[in-house]
């Protein structure tokens, strides 16, 4: 497809399973990120890619999250053990480059039970 | 650090009349601004954006004004129209860097 697509929609979990997320950006755009929307917040970053690497994890909340990203295409966000807190709804974007306009996906809404 | 607020977490207009939804940021390396807009269920979806040798671009009935001795940006749409109700997220980011987001600000348009 043309734009950036997120898989699955929606995710319910019990607590202390393993969820992984997924993001495909859109196609030649090296630059990937991860965000993540609680209930009544804002959008709170969590992990930056360029190509495979990532530059800036700074925002990943605990050791519980990791991400991947294979090819400088798709991308994987794995959260361990979820916990309650963790419900909120995952983000993906990519751009072009590492800076300017980014490319959102319409997100993973991820509910622990 | 919050590097770009919205410190206004909600506003409501009536349709017809113009929304003005204000951003600052403290970062005075920003050089690139955007607005993103957002429904439920949805991701945010680019709106406008203006570089910092700019202080307006306008697009429709977006205008987007950039203040840079204040540091601070603003959105106005008119006429404001009952679709245009949803979050709006001013963002920003300097040089090679990835964008801030600012946490949002609801619009609610009235009819």
């Amino acid at each position: 497809g043309a734009g950036v697509s997120q898989s699955p929609s929606n995710k319910v979990t019990e607590k202390g399973k393993d969820v992984e997320l997924r993001c495909d950006p859109i196609s030649g755009h090296t630059a990937l990120y991860w965000y993540r929307q609680s209930l009544g917040q804002g959008l709170e970053f969590l992990i930056y890619f360029q190509g495979n690497s990532a530059p800036d994890k700074s925002g990943l909340p605990s050791d519980r999250f990791s991400a991947e990203r294979t090819g400088g295409s798709v991308s994987t966000l794995t959260i361990q053990r979820t916990q309650q807190e963790d419900s909120a709804v995952y983000l993906c974007a990519s751009s072009p480059r590492g800076r300017g306009l980014q490319f959102f996906g319409p997100g993973t809404r991820l509910t622990v039970l | 650090d919050q590097q770009v607020k919205q410190n206004s977490p909600s506003l409501s207009v009536q349709e017809g009349r113009i929304s003005i939804l204000n951003c600052d940021y403290t970062n005075s390396m920003f050089d690139y601004f955007l607005w993103y807009k957002k429904y439920p269920a949805e991701g945010p979806t680019f709106l406008i954006s203006i570089s910092s040798i700019k202080d307006k671009n306008e697009d429709g009935r977006f205008t987007v004004f950039l203040n840079k001795s204040a540091k601070h940006l603003s959105l106005h749409i008119v006429p404001s129209q009952p679709g245009d109700s949803a979050v709006y997220f001013c963002a920003a980011s300097a040089g090679d860097t990835p964008l801030v987001f600012g946490k949002g600000t609801r619009l609610s348009v009235i009819a």
